[in-house]
């Protein structure tokens, strides 16, 4: 297994525009999580999910973010109409109930 | 309210020692978690504590202390390659927020010659 990863790595993008992150969890791993990063700044938690329900959304999740993982494995994160604001460092993160294993993360830059 | 507060940075030579302190105030504990990230990749696991005490591993210790809300980060020997931010992260209980973790600020330590 080589843990968690995620596509793309960067993401540069215009203001207004949709992107789509996918994450792709430790085989095995029930939970999968979602933060953000901003420089400078520690992870802030999103939104999490136990096999393919989405358990817990944070209030920093506005409605143009959604997240989904349709059958257990792997998640994707959607942000619509991107926002200058939106730039940040997207860490997925799995568990099986003990230590979180983070992936390489998704830096986004909006434009 | 919830808060998580560590240093901002520290700087320290190679082979000397650095203990990263950090405090915590929050509505619900489940062990203490301290992540090293090297800048531009993900955080790495470092050390857990759950009960008050020493955890020991390698050249990384960590201490926790549940009445205090207080906890360190010891990194004994430092080599050129700790130089990284350290994060302090605090988990929620398993029966409200399913593990999830709130992190400090993180701390920057520079290692130098």
């Amino acid at each position: 297994d080589t843990g968690v990863s995620q596509d793309p790595r960067h993401k540069i993008t215009k203001r207004g525009q949709n992107v789509t992150f996918r994450c792709d969890p430790i085989s095995e791993h029930n939970r999968l999580y979602w933060y953000r990063q901003t420089l400078g700044q520690g992870p802030e938690f999103l939104t999490y999910f136990q096999n393919e329900a989405q358990l817990e959304k944070s209030r920093l999740l506005s409605d143009r973010f959604s997240a989904e993982r349709p059958k257990g494995s792997f998640s994707t994160l959607e942000i619509q109409r991107t926002e200058q604001g939106d730039s940040a460092m997207y860490l997925c993160a799995s568990s099986l109930g003990g230590d979180k294993y983070f992936g390489p993360g998704t830096r986004l830059t909006v434009t | 309210g919830q808060n998580i507060d560590q240093p901002t940075e520290m700087t320290a030579t190679e082979g000397a020692i650095v203990q990263i302190n950090c405090t915590y105030q929050t509505s619900g504990f489940n062990g203490l978690f301290w992540y090293q990230q090297h800048a531009g990749e993900a955080p790495t696991f470092l050390s857990y504590n759950v009960l008050d005490g020493l955890e020991e591993k390698g050249r990384f210790s960590s201490f926790l202390s549940r009445s205090k809300g207080y906890s360190y980060l010891l990194l004994k020997e430092l080599q050129m390659k700790d130089s990284a931010s350290y994060l302090c992260a605090v988990r929620a209980p398993t029966t409200d927020s399913w593990g999830k973790l709130q992190f400090g600020a993180g701390t920057q330590v520079v290692v130098t010659p």
